[in-house]
């Protein structure tokens, strides 16, 4: 398995433009999510989706959507960039939603450095 | 979910034992205790979690204050390799509210 992958690994941006941060997994996760790092700070949980078909937001959702179109697949879409979303942004899958099991481990990706002008 | 506290640095020599404190005065019945971390530049990573028993896994070992008020993360022969962030996160074992909270953790540095 390749676990959680993020593409690309680093992206530069200027003020207006937009672009889809890549999340992918091959565990067939229930749960994957989007945070992001600021320097020196903890990860911060941008959205979330429990499955197929459903996503809803974090703590700071604004500026960014998500969707989930398939089990694997969780991109994240930066509308209008803006030097604020200067961050490294992680995705994150774990197995279980429902509470079947306690050991709900989260796997993160490497992460995606992203730089906006 | 309730909040933690951690000691924001510490140091380790090689080959000792690293002892990570934490305290989650507010844990309510129903959370877990997580233990992540994070090596430079990479995502986080998934040490062990407890309930209210001791745990051991390969990586590392928790214990647990008999009232949860508290918790430790023991890495029993600390590496260079084991310099990293951790992160102590308390969490609800189910329902829409499990997503994991990060705070600042605390930066362990293994010294040789």
């Amino acid at each position: 398995n390749a676990g959680v992958t993020q593409t690309p690994k680093f992206q530069v941006l200027k003020t207006g433009q937009s672009m889809t941060l890549q999340c992918a997994q091959d565990m067939n996760h229930e749960y994957m999510s989007w945070y992001r790092q600021d320097p020196g700070m903890g990860l911060r949980l941008i959205h979330y989706s429990v499955g197929a078909g459903i996503t809803d937001q974090g703590e700071v959702p604004n500026g960014y959507n998500v969707s989930r179109s398939t089990t694997e697949d969780f991109p994240l879409r930066l509308l209008s960039a803006a030097p604020s979303q200067t961050s490294v942004y992680f995705c994150a899958s774990s197995y279980s939603t429902s509470g079947r099991t306690s050991t709900d481990t989260q796997y993160f990706g490497p992460g995606t450095r992203l730089t906006v002008l | 979910d309730a909040k933690t506290t951690q000691p924001t640095s510490m140091d380790c020599a090689e080959g000792r034992a690293a002892n990570l404190p934490c305290n989650h005065s507010t844990i309510s019945g129903n959370e877990y205790v997580y233990w992540y971390r994070q090596i430079h530049s990479q995502g986080p990573q998934y040490i062990i979690h407890g309930l209210k028993n001791n745990e051991t896994n390969e990586m590392a070992s928790l214990i647990i204050t008999e009232d949860r008020k508290s918790s430790t993360l023991i890495l029993p022969h600390a590496t260079l390799r084991d310099t990293a962030v951790y992160y102590c996160i308390v969490r609800p074992r189910s329902g829409s509210a499990r997503q994991l909270t990060f705070g600042s953790g605390t930066q362990l540095t293994v010294l040789p």
